[in-house]
């Protein structure tokens, strides 16, 4: 079974309009961890953001927030004001305890800012 | 920034060479990966290492191989390319006796068989 959704494959917005991306994770582990991460045309990976599952205060980066909710099992990623540097696959991803670390990723979502 | 680097990152080589994709990390990480990576985004693990002379198969069957000699690299060898091999491949590292951090990747590497 898929431990982390990612349901939108594709996202078009115009620049400035905000976008949210959303990663929906199963675990029976009450100790786990999300992350998202941004893979930009360039190739490579670049970490964003961790949280643990006993910190469900949401955070705020610059244009960028992030919505932990265990309740829904949800772990979204809100991109304010968009702009084209943010084209780019974004992954979610999960890391369980019990696993010692191993990352499941979600299968991306592609964000195309128009401008 | 992180200090994980993979070369090349680019390769074309024909069907039955004999190919090492080279991942080295300057962290001191003891768990490394190599994921490879389908044109529609998806990223596969295929081998993983809590640390040195320790090597896994990861959840995506790969005829190739890894070692780990030593902490710091974690080549990945295919012996014979074929087309089907065609793929970036991805290699990360991360903290094994944490688990309250992220894994940090390098660039990848594009190859292609022809």
């Amino acid at each position: 079974a898929q431990k982390v959704t990612q349901a939108q494959t594709e996202i078009s917005v115009v620049e400035k309009e905000d976008v949210t991306l959303d990663c929906v994770y199963e675990t029976r582990d009450t100790t786990y961890y999300l992350f998202w991460y941004k893979q930009p045309p360039s190739g490579e990976l670049v970490f964003l953001i961790r949280r643990n599952s006993f910190d469900e205060q949401n955070e705020i980066s610059g244009r960028y927030s992030w919505n932990f909710q265990k309740s829904t099992s949800s772990f979204n990623f809100t991109i304010t004001a968009s702009q084209v540097v943010d084209s780019a696959v974004y992954f979610c991803a999960l890391s369980e305890a019990k696993t010692g670390n191993q990352f499941y990723f979600g299968t991306g979502t592609s964000l195309t800012v128009i401008p | 920034e992180a200090d994980i680097y993979q070369t090349p990152r680019y390769l074309v080589i024909g069907t039955g060479k004999k190919i090492t994709l080279e991942c080295s990390q300057t962290m001191g990480h003891d768990k490394m990966y190599w994921y490879q990576q389908d044109p529609g985004m998806e990223l596969h693990l295929i081998h993983y290492s809590y640390g040195v002379n320790s090597t896994e198969k990861g959840d995506l069957s790969s005829e190739s191989t890894v070692s780990r000699i030593r902490t710091e690299h974690f080549p990945l060898t295919l012996e014979s390319a074929r087309p089907s091999h065609t793929s970036q491949y991805l290699c990360a590292s991360s903290e094994y006796r944490s688990v309250n951090t992220e894994a940090f990747f390098g660039q990848g590497t594009r190859l292609t068989v022809v």
